[in-house]
């Protein structure tokens, strides 16, 4: 079953506005991840919050992780153009296989950041 | 620049006509994956290499299959597709090692089925 689910679904804000999603997953979990797709491309890696930390900061990029309530949020400071794109969650569901862990990632937010 | 490519970016094949797609990487990471992406959806893992071994998921038909000749080509096979195949199909790859948890992607293969 899905892991993660972010909310909302599509975000259209105005450059320079901030952007905030969220993500809720069901199992406990070792980190989380968000992912950037622009559109009709690749996933790219942003950031990756472990479970035993609260807040992570990259750039434009903060990331905030609750786990007692199983959430995660996404915030975007002072938006571009340039940050359109589908973002999603990605979490490990505890299973581990070979070396490295599987990923499921949630359905993803549709940001639009008009100029 | 050390990246995941695939070939190629579009591909247009007939209902039932087998198609491979193709992903390398100069990462030199031991895993590999293959995802399909439908419209507006997460992707959905297909299956994985560790190595050389194979993880298939649980769901993934049989009509889709993989090769993963050496560390940096793998293939996917899609020995009969269907209208419902119609899809993105991505490559990541992640070391073993490290920051094992992160996956680097290439830029995806559109798939069409007429």
């Amino acid at each position: 079953s899905q892991q993660g689910e972010e909310d909302p679904q599509a975000l259209s804000i105005q450059e320079g506005e901030n952007a905030t999603m969220n993500c809720s997953y069901k199992t406990s979990i070792n980190n989380l991840q968000w992912y950037r797709q622009n559109s009709g491309r690749g996933l790219v890696h942003l950031i990756l919050i472990r479970s035993n930390e609260r807040e992570k900061h990259s750039g434009r990029l903060r990331v905030t992780l609750d786990t007692s309530k199983k959430s995660s949020s996404l915030l975007i400071t002072a938006s571009r153009a340039a940050d359109t794109a589908s973002y999603f969650c990605a979490t490990e569901p505890g299973e581990f296989w070979g070396g490295s862990e599987k990923l499921v990632f949630g359905k993803g937010t549709k940001l639009t950041v008009n100029p | 620049d050390a990246m995941v490519i695939q070939n190629p970016r579009y591909q247009v094949t007939q209902f039932g006509k087998p198609v491979t797609l193709s992903c390398s990487q100069t990462l030199n990471h031991n895993v590999m994956y293959w995802y399909q992406q439908k419209s507006s959806q997460a992707p959905k893992l297909l299956f994985h290499y560790y190595d050389k071994d194979f993880n298939n998921e649980a769901d993934t038909p049989d009509n889709f299959q993989s090769r993963r000749p050496n560390t940096s080509f793998c293939f996917l096979d899609i020995r009969s597709p269907g209208l419902g195949d119609a899809a993105m199909y991505l490559c990541a790859t992640s070391r073993d090692q490290g920051q094992r948890y992160i996956q680097y992607f290439g830029a995806g293969t559109r798939l069409s089925v007429l």
